[in-house]
């Protein structure tokens, strides 16, 4: 049972290139979120999605886009990256069809992203 | 949109002290939730808070509920140096169209042998 996994661990990007940020998860939970990690700022949450074919925005959307054709995948990708992308990203799993049934989310180890 | 104010921001502290530091809103929340972060890792989960005034502890581990449901402190006794990484709170209410789980900006626990 490896959990949510993240890939990849590191990656260093170029303005103006797109990538995307994989996650994957085996808990068949249908909650599944992505989060962004600055300094100072704690964790804001980018997109969610509470199933399959449904995905919605969260506080800092701008410039991400998501997709949740499986329970399994949620993929982040980066439409033309910039320097203020810069960040540590994390993605998240939990039970519940509408949220995460009691609050707990489950993280994977992260993604850390440098644009130049 | 909701925030959370979580204090202290940083702590340096000598191991076996004790640490304290909480977590405040001006909404209601029905559920407190505190996450730790080691360093390089993703947040974990350490304690769930569901019941106004509700008190529980994990191990060296205690953490409130407010009565007011506002709040939320928790506390570590006899810290050692793998007590060290990064705290979250977290209000959160079940429903609507994200569920609603806020995290405070976190406390950063640094430990001294």
């Amino acid at each position: 049972n490896a959990g949510v996994t993240q890939t990849p661990k590191f990656q260093v990007l170029k303005t103006g290139q797109s990538m995307t940020l994989q996650c994957a998860q085996d808990m068949n939970h249908e909650y599944m979120s992505w989060y962004r990690q600055d300094p100072g700022m704690g964790l804001r949450l980018i997109h969610y999605s509470v199933g399959a074919g449904i995905t919605d925005q969260g506080e800092v959307p701008n410039g991400y886009n998501v997709s949740r054709s499986t329970t399994e995948d949620f993929p982040l990708r980066l439409l033309s990256a910039a320097p203020s992308q810069t960040s540590v990203y994390f993605c998240a799993s939990s039970y519940g069809s509408r949220g995460p049934n009691t609050g707990e989310l489950f993280f994977g180890e992260g993604s850390r992203l440098t644009v130049l | 949109g909701q925030q959370l104010n979580q204090s202290p921001q940083s702590m340096f502290i000598q191991e076996g002290e004790d640490v304290s530091m909480n977590c405040t809103s001006s909404s209601i929340f029905n559920t407190w939730l505190w996450y730790k972060q080691d360093p390089g890792e993703g947040p974990v989960l350490l304690i769930a808070l569901y019941k106004a005034g509700e008190l529980t502890s994990n191990g060296r581990l205690t953490a409130q509920f407010g009565i007011t449901r506002k709040d939320s402190f928790l506390n570590i006794s006899a810290s050692i140096p793998s007590d060290v990484g990064i705290y979250f709170c977290a209000g959160y209410n079940y429903g609507g169209s994200q569920g609603n789980l806020i995290f405070g900006k976190g406390t950063k626990l640094s430990v001294k042998p």
